[in-house]
């Protein structure tokens, strides 16, 4: 079982630039979850899917961010555009159920200069 | 909305020792109450969860947690702590209803070891 994946591991951009992290969940789970972790704000849900459909998506701070799961084996969140107050690590998570065990990623290190 | 506070920011035990991590939520009704553990530049690991049924949860690598809903407190536990226990941990509450997936997460207990 290779647990959920990340891509990239960590990104340097400039403000203005848009950015896309993509996410591989667990086969077989048919949630996914996208989470913001900050020294200021903690961890914050944004948004997420099941069964490949937005569910919840109160958490995504703004316009600027959106996210798209296209098929059940691939998500991105995009941020577009970029500014450095969206620096954080960004962590995608899936699950099998109703409040089962929520498996997370190592998580993408953003910082936006 | 549910909410959970874990008061301590910052904790040191002795490595032998036992160790105690608080957690507290608000939430209207029956809550689902987990505890996550992130090691330095890691995701976050599932230690434990209660969902219904015996209080005293036990959970991987030596951890338990005992729900108490007159405290409305979930708290972490340990008898005897290793170096390999220092990482972060997080308390989080969910939704019994079916439709709501949401996690709302606590602002972490950071475990510092020292020999």
């Amino acid at each position: 079982d290779a647990g959920v994946i990340q891509s990239p591991r960590h990104e340097v951009t400039e403000m203005g630039q848009e950015v896309t992290l993509r996410c591989k969940p667990i086969s077989g789970h048919d949630y996914l979850f996208w989470y913001r972790q900050t020294m200021m704000r903690g961890l914050e849900l944004l948004i997420y899917f099941n069964n490949n459909v937005p569910i919840d998506d109160s958490g995504m701070p703004e316009d600027r961010f959106s996210a798209k799961m296209p098929n059940a084996s691939f998500s991105t969140l995009k941020i577009q555009p970029s500014e450095p107050r969206d620096s954080a690590v960004y962590f995608c998570a899936s699950s099998s159920g109703h409040q089962e065990t929520q498996y997370f990623g190592p998580g993408t290190r953003l910082l936006v200069l | 909305a549910q909410s959970v506070t874990q008061p301590d920011i910052h904790i040191t035990v002795s490595e032998g020792a036992s160790l105690e991590l608080r957690c507290n939520y608000s939430y209207g009704a029956t809550p689902y109450l987990f505890w996550y553990v992130q090691s330095p530049g890691q995701g976050l690991q599932l230690l434990l969860k209660y969902f219904s049924g015996d209080t005293l949860v036990q959970g991987i690598k030596g951890f338990e947690a005992e729900f108490k809903r007159s405290q409305s407190s979930f708290n972490l536990r340990k008898p005897s702590v290793h170096w390999s226990d220092a990482a972060e941990y997080f308390c989080a509450v969910g939704a019994a209803n079916f439709g709501n997936e949401k996690l709302t997460f606590g602002t972490g207990t950071r475990l510092t070891i020292i020999p």
